[in-house]
Formats: structure tokens, C-alpha cells, sequence
């Protein structure tokens, strides 16, 4: 049972533009959010993350935005840059430190 | 400041035989895990440990798969027999919070 979605397996953008990825859950006890970039052959790193009592953390070119209602979290970056391009995995935890991690979204950014 | 490292970066074995992928968390970080990422899908928690102590093992295949942490840093993740359906990356990662840090993985193919 996937816990963590993202529906969207690919996203293509021009540089420059803004780049949108989205993320659903379905556990109510879930109270802190991570995006994470995985570049090929490497392990994902942390990229930003969100406590439940927040709707927005901004980090430079970052912004992660959380509708708890909705069960909805998303991750904007502006402007998009060719470096941006790689896998983006959502992951959400319920207190404790286990992850659960969705299937992640590969974002292209366009020169 | 090192990074999690992890060995070997690639195994290539035959199913029903045994395997053993070895990790070095980040220096004084006293939780370390081990995930199993499948082509296409988010990393999985196989098992969670506080310093030398099994947290969370419930997703950890006991029949095949142990993994020991014995001084309460470098850690070995083992699958004896391996099956087709182990083929995956394995990875490691440590937290001193809640950020958890990966090393690069090792890809697993059984043949």
C-alpha cells in the first residue's frame, strides 16, 4: 500500500521557467515532509522539508508548500535551472525517523 | 565532513547465493539505515538502528535477509539466498536528526 504518491513519473520544463512537482499522502499521522534529489549513481540528498504545524518553507530557489486538508504537498522551483534535472522523491514520517518514500518525479529542465 | 560510504558499489551473483553489502554511517550519528530501492519505485525501510539496537525490522524479509550493527557504527546488510526479485539498490543512510544523509547505494543484480 503506497503510502507516499507522485503520480507524475516525468516532468519536462524550459530553463528559467518554473518548475512544479506535486505529492499526495494518505496517512493523517504523518507530521513532517522531505523532498530529496537523486542524481544517477548517487544516493538522494535532502533538499527541504516541512513540519505539519507549517504551509510553507522557502529555501532559495526552493519552496515546499503543504495542504493538510488536501493531503497535498508540492515543491516549486524558480527559476529552473539545467543542474535542477533529476529525480525528486517525496517522503513523509509519523514521529519516528522511518521514511516513507514516494516513487519520484524525473524533472528535465531545458536549456 | 566524510559522507556515508557504502561497499561494493556493484555485485552481480546468481540467485541462491549469499550476498553482504557493508556501510559506514557519518561520524557520530547514532541511527543508521538500510533501504532496498527497486528499479522505478521509492526506497523501502528494511531496517532501522539506534546505535547497536534494532528499532524497526518489520519490513525486513527474516527469512532471507539479517543485517547486524555490532559496535554501534559500521553496519552489513546480508541476503542469503538471493532471489530474482532482490535486484535493487541498497541504501544506506545515518541521521544525527532528522535529516537523514545516503550513501550511494549498492546495485544488486541476481541473476
Amino acid at each position: 500500500d503506497q503510502q507516499v504518491k507522485q503520480n507524475s513519473p516525468s516532468l519536462s520544463v524550459q530553463e528559467g521557467r518554473i518548475s512544479i512537482l506535486n505529492c499526495d499522502y494518505t496517512n493523517s499521522m504523518f507530521d513532517y515532509f522531505l523532498w530529496y534529489k537523486k542524481y544517477p549513481a548517487e544516493g538522494p540528498t535532502f533538499l527541504i522539508s516541512i513540519s505539519s504545524i507549517k504551509d510553507k518553507n522557502e529555501d532559495g530557489r526552493f519552496t515546499v508548500f503543504l495542504n493538510k486538508s488536501a493531503k497535498h504537498l508540492s515543491l516549486h522551483i524558480v527559476p529552473s535551472q539545467p543542474g535542477d534535472s533529476a529525480v525528486y522523491f517525496c517522503a513523509a514520517s509519523a514521529g519516528a525517523n522511518n521514511l516513507f518514500f514516494g516513487t519520484g518525479t524525473r524533472l528535465t529542465v531545458i536549456p | 565532513e566524510a559522507g556515508v560510504a557504502q561497499s561494493p558499489r556493484y555485485k552481480i551473483i546468481e540467485k541462491r547465493q549469499s550476498v553482504a553489502f557493508w556501510c559506514n554511517p557519518i561520524s557520530g550519528h547514532a541511527t543508521l539505515y538500510w533501504y532496498q530501492q527497486i528499479l522505478g519505485q521509492g526506497p523501502k525501510l528494511l531496517i532501522q538502528f539506534q546505535n547497536n539496537g534494532v528499532v524497526d525490522d518489520s519490513q525486513l524479509p527474516k527469512d532471507r535477509f539479517s543485517a547486524e550493527r555490532l559496535k554501534g557504527v559500521d553496519s552489513t546488510l546480508k541476503i542469503q539466498p538471493a532471489k530474482l526479485e532482490d535486484s535493487a539498490v541498497y541504501l544506506c543512510a545515518s541521521s544525527l536528526g532528522d535529516e537523514q544523509f545516503f550513501g550511494p547505494g549498492t546495485r544488486l543484480t541476481v541473476l
